[in-house]
């Protein structure tokens, strides 16, 4: 079974400082989709970033970037000028094939408790 | 707004009872997902549904059901409730299951058994 450990529970960070949350996974698969989530204190689930298994160049989206590095399944997500709108759970996700057909599941870390302070 | 619905916002019922929860998916989904949020168990993938049809499931108990309608809405049957399934539900969809698409999340529902 695939398994997404995050190892910082809580982290805190600067307004627009640069901080990064780490994120390892275990599996035997090749293909495969990794996601950062956010969830702010609405309890919304939002996407932050995507990356697929397949592709060596690393995602970003404006301030948000990750650094994949599929042979050590590490997906760590760095935010750069944090703001205070960026406090929120992140949750890194992990989604691979099942067995039997074209159907994903998501597989999710236990969460990062980021504070932005002012 | 991820385009998501979910209703109820709340529910609040007690033990031994029977609660539906009802997830619309974005327009032009096939794909539902639902999701237990607890404490203690963190996320956890429960089933999905693809057009009508189950196409996987997760850590669902047996006293949970699912389906989705011919208009893709579904709906989550929680039933013989005890404490320990006081969470938050949310659906998820996506358009295609098979291209590893983005899940977009609605808003959840958040379950309290007494």
């Amino acid at each position: 079974a695939q398994t997404v450990t995050q190892s910082q529970p809580e982290m805190s960070v600067q307004e627009a400082e640069t901080v990064t949350l780490s994120c390892t996974y275990d599996t035997s698969e090749n293909n495969y989709y990794l996601f950062w989530y956010k969830q702010p204190p609405s309890r919304q689930m939002i996407l932050v970033i995507r990356q697929e298994a397949y592709k060596q160049q690393n995602a970003t989206e404006n301030r948000f970037s990750v650094n994949f590095q599929k042979a050590a399944k590490s997906f760590s997500l760095k935010i750069s000028d944090s703001q205070l709108g960026d406090t929120a759970m992140y949750f890194c996700a992990f989604m691979k094939l099942l067995s039997g057909g074209s159907n994903y599941k998501l597989t999710f870390g236990k969460g990062t408790l980021l504070t932005v302070n002012p | 707004d991820s385009g998501v619905t979910q209703t109820p916002k709340h529910l609040i019922t007690a033990t031994g009872q029977r609660v539906t929860l009802r997830c619309s998916p974005r327009s032009g989904d096939l794909s539902v997902y639902w999701y237990q949020q607890s404490l203690d168990q963190g996320l956890q993938f429960l089933i999905q549904y693809y057009n009508g049809e189950e196409r996987a499931k997760g850590n669902i108990l047996e006293r949970f059901s699912a389906q989705q309608f011919p208009d893709l809405h579904s709906e989550l049957n929680l039933s013989s409730l005890e404490l320990g399934d006081s969470a938050l539900y949310f659906c998820a969809s996506s358009v295609d299951p098979g291209r590893g698409n983005e899940q977009f999340f609605g808003p959840g529902t958040r379950l309290t058994v007494l």
